[in-house]
């Protein structure tokens, strides 16, 4: 969904750097969420917030932080990057107020770590 | 611990309609059953939700059955671009307790010619 992007779309870094992964939305939703998929497998949450002064702990929290710098704007951080936490990334945005309280995903980034 | 079950993979021929099934026999009264799905790499993409009637929308129709433990998604004209993994999620509609969509593994399905 083109309301929903990341930047970068693919990133190979070495083990030891730190890594930001952006997510910019102009649907105007308050809440906003990282996930992160392994290959084969569903999505699984990192951090989720609900507006800008509120940020949650997800299911995978462990090795990555966030900072929610407007309403728009949600970046997920790796301040040390590990093979491990090679995946593919994605963003989401909801708004409960709306009737379907759908999410909606942006393309996702290809993150390696060597 | 999962609660939908759903099998990993089905067929499709073009043009006839695809039937998904669902199995989520421990679903609470105030939770909804949602379906995504997700084309290759993308990010997932809504389909359709309902919470005990069935819903149409201009993708697919979404049957619940009276005790609310089974729900099947119809695509009825699949096409090859409906080849994609799909995902039945059940989960209470803009809980307050965290919103986290919890994916299992879903259904591939593969549509062909």
């Amino acid at each position: 969904d083109a309301d929903v992007t990341q930047t970068p779309r693919n990133r190979i870094t070495k083990t030891g750097k730190r890594i930001m992964l952006e997510c910019s939305q102009t649907k105007g939703h308050d809440r906003m969420y990282w996930y992160r998929q392994d290959p084969g497998l569903g999505l699984r949450l990192i951090y989720y917030s609900f507006d800008v002064k509120d940020i949650n702990k997800g299911e995978i929290s462990d090795g990555y932080s966030v900072s929610r710098q407007a309403q728009a704007k949600f970046s997920l951080s790796l301040e040390s990057a590990i093979p491990n936490q090679t995946a593919l990334y994605f963003c989401a945005t909801s708004d409960p107020g709306q009737g379907t309280d759908t999410q909606y995903f942006g393309p996702g980034t290809r993150l390696t770590v060597l | 611990d999962a609660k939908t079950t759903q099998p990993p993979s089905m067929d499709c021929a073009e043009g006839r309609a695809a039937n998904l099934p669902c199995n989520h026999s421990t679903i609470s009264g105030n939770e909804y059953v949602y379906w995504y799905r997700q084309i290759h790499s993308q990010g997932p993409q809504y389909i359709i939700h309902g919470l005990k009637n069935n819903e149409t929308n201009e993708m697919a129709s979404l049957i619940i059955t009276e005790d609310r433990k089974s729900s099947t998604l119809i695509l009825p004209h699949a096409t090859l671009r409906d080849t994609a993994v799909y995902y039945c999620i059940v989960r209470v509609r803009g809980n307050q307790a965290g919103t986290a969509l919890i994916f299992g593994k879903g259904t591939t399905l593969s549509v062909s010619s």
